[in-house]
Formats: C-alpha cells, sequence, structure tokens
C-alpha cells in the first residue's frame, strides 16, 4: 500500500499569505525530500532531511522520524511559488528507493 | 553544485520503436540511480533503482525486457523504453545520489507515443 501519504492535494494561497502541507508516512523513514516541479516537468530541490527542521527564506521543512511525518511551511507566498510540490521519503533498510507523495498543486493568487 | 543533466528533453517515437534516454551526473559520484515514471495522474512510479556494486531492481509492473537499464560508471545512465505504445506515454525523469546524501534529479524526458 501507499507508504507517503501527502495532504492537502490542492491549496490555493492569497499573496502573502502562508499555510502547511504535510506527509504521513505509514512505514519508519530515515529521510525526507521536498522538491517543488515548475511547468517544464524538472523537480527541485527544496530540502533533505534526516530529522529535524531546516529553513530557507520563507519556506520551512520538519521532519519527525520518530512520529512517521514531515511538512513543508510556506510563508507570505508569491506568486511565483504557484507549482505542485512533492515529498519523497527514502525508506529504511540497505535499499536507497525514493518512494513519492501524491502531490500538492499550490496556486497563489493576487 | 550536484546537477544531472538528462536528455533528450522531448521525444516522439511511433508506436512499436523504441528509444533511449541518458542521465549524467556532475559534480559528484552517482552511487544510486533511480528512474521513474510521472503518470498523467502525477504520481511517481519508481521503474528501478540501480546502485553501484549490486544488481539492478525493477519494481513490480516493470521488466528489464521492456526498460533496459545501464549504469556502467558513477557519472553515468541509460534507459530505453523498448516498443513503446500509448501507456508508455509520461515524463521520464532520473534521479541520481550520492552516499548519504539527497537525490538529485535531471529535468526528465517526455515521451509522446504515436
Amino acid at each position: 500500500g501507499d507508504q507517503v501519504e501527502q495532504s492537502p492535494s490542492a491549496l490555493s494561497l492569497h499573496e502573502g499569505t502562508g499555510s502547511a502541507l504535510r506527509c504521513n508516512f505509514t512505514t519508519t523513514m530515515r529521510a525526507v525530500q521536498w522538491f517543488q516541479q515548475n511547468s517544464r516537468g524538472s523537480l527541485i530541490n527544496l530540502f533533505y532531511l534526516a530529522s529535524g527542521t531546516k529553513e530557507n527564506g520563507r519556506l520551512k521543512s520538519t521532519f519527525n522520524s520518530k512520529e512517521s511525518y514531515s511538512t513543508l511551511h510556506i510563508r507570505d507566498a508569491q506568486l511565483e511559488d504557484s507549482g505542485t510540490y512533492f515529498c519523497a521519503a527514502l525508506t529504511t533498510g540497505g535499499n536507497n528507493k525514493l518512494t513519492f507523495g501524491q502531490g500538492t498543486v499550490l496556486s497563489v493568487i493576487p | 553544485g550536484a546537477l544531472v543533466y538528462q536528455y533528450p528533453r522531448r521525444t516522439i517515437c511511433k508506436s512499436g520503436t523504441s528509444m533511449r534516454m541518458e542521465c549524467q551526473a556532475v559534480g559528484f559520484q552517482a552511487t544510486s540511480v533511480a528512474w521513474y515514471r510521472q503518470s498523467p495522474q502525477k504520481t511517481f512510479e519508481l521503474i528501478a533503482l540501480s546502485t553501484v556494486n549490486s544488481a539492478i531492481k525493477y519494481e513490480q509492473n516493470f521488466t528489464q525486457e521492456k526498460f533496459p537499464i545501464s549504469h556502467p560508471n558513477l557519472s553515468f545512465s541509460s534507459m530505453t523504453v523498448l516498443n513503446a505504445y500509448l501507456e508508455d506515454r509520461g515524463l521520464y525523469l532520473c534521479g541520481a545520489r550520492r552516499e548519504n546524501s539527497d537525490y538529485t534529479f535531471g529535468s526528465g524526458t517526455r515521451l509522446l507515443v504515436i
């Protein structure tokens, strides 16, 4: 079954506001990545976390491996933040398999 | 920084023919390379994972006979879609990873089958 459950599937934000995306994991993961997919399909690395919290500009991400979830917070949203965001998690064990969430389509409106 | 160049960006092939896509890792050693297909519904399906010194592992619903992959060194990987049909359409992405680090993805190859 699905190991990575991402929510919400779609989100509309007015410019200047913020919100959070979340991924829940049904098994223990050893690291998580967050990506933004642009209109051409390229995946842009946002964060890689094995634990804890990282911040970069208006984005902040947390990974709680014990409680099996990760969040991506966006504050002061800008029009150029629109796009599809994906979390992806590395499973434990010897393999290096990266399992993606279903994605969140973010629309930032003026 | 770590970069992955993937080419071609877009390709059209006739039904029943084959096409090959390639990925080049620049600035790091790609000990693992994963090939994905993104469906029209936008979900990512892992096709196969190649790790240095291990056999290439294909996921259920994908086979080496249909999607042969080569990972001959730590900077290059290729995948071929053999006998492409309509259901093989989509965006194919390669991701490369060095030991204990994150995956970096190429820009994808969009396959259209006519």
